[in-house]
């Protein structure tokens, strides 16, 4: 069975603050690895990774896989207040277009 | 541009009754996808959906589940004779194709059964 596990489950952090959260994955036939911001309704899409080595960036946030290690992190520097929130990793296989998804990581940033 | 929308947002059904959860994809597309998140859990996908077929539907209960998405109208997943474990955030996805990239989610329907 496919799995996705992230880490750390929570994290409190301080306003400016820089921090990492994990993701490791086993996938049968792996085909790439999604990143999600969870507030109050609805996950948003941040990131898809499918090659190794790449960061991809937006703004603050960034994030990088290693298909050899099978983890991505996402990091986000100079965190604020609207940063709050569960950020989900999920990945998919080469057949139909299901996520998988981890348990999420609740990020708060106190200001 | 509307996004995906789920109705309702909240329900609250005793146990034995039926459950009716709707999703309208972004117009335009026609590949839904139902998760469900349970307390303490990440999303886990029930079941896949193109207009009128179901594709996979792996993730869902055999028994006491359905999900429909006909030619005319939303998507609709049906709980029967609910049970408390039914008591879950059911969110919806859309895309206008077999792409995940761009997958957009619905805001849930929080079911609670008493």
């Amino acid at each position: 069975e496919d799995k996705v596990v992230q880490s750390p489950l929570s994290l409190v952090v301080h306003e400016g603050d820089t921090v990492t959260l994990n993701c490791s994955y086993e996938v049968t036939n792996f085909r790439s690895l999604l990143w999600y911001k969870q507030e109050k309704k609805a996950p948003t899409f941040l990131f898809m990774l499918t090659s190794s080595g790449i960061e991809k960036k937006s703004g603050r946030l960034s994030s990088i896989l290693d298909k050899k290690e099978l983890f991505s992190i996402l990091n986000i520097t100079a965190t604020q207040t609207g940063d709050s929130a569960v950020y989900l990793c999920a990945a998919t296989n080469s057949g139909y277009s299901t996520l998988t998804f981890g348990k999420g990581t609740m990020l708060l940033v106190s200001p | 541009n509307a996004g995906v929308m789920q109705n309702p947002r909240h329900l609250v059904r005793r146990r034995g009754q039926e459950a009716r959860l709707r999703c309208s994809p972004v117009k335009g597309h026609s590949h839904v996808y139902w998760y469900r998140q349970l307390p303490e859990e990440g999303l886990k996908f029930m079941v896949y959906l193109q207009k009128e077929n179901i594709i996979d539907e792996s993730g869902m209960p055999k028994e006491r589940f359905s999900a429909e998405f006909p030619k005319e109208g939303p998507s609709i997943l049906r709980i029967q004779q609910v049970v408390r474990g039914d008591s879950a955030a059911y969110f919806c996805a859309s895309s206008p194709g077999q792409s995940v990239d761009t997958q957009y989610f619905g805001p849930g329907t929080r079911l609670t059964v008493l």
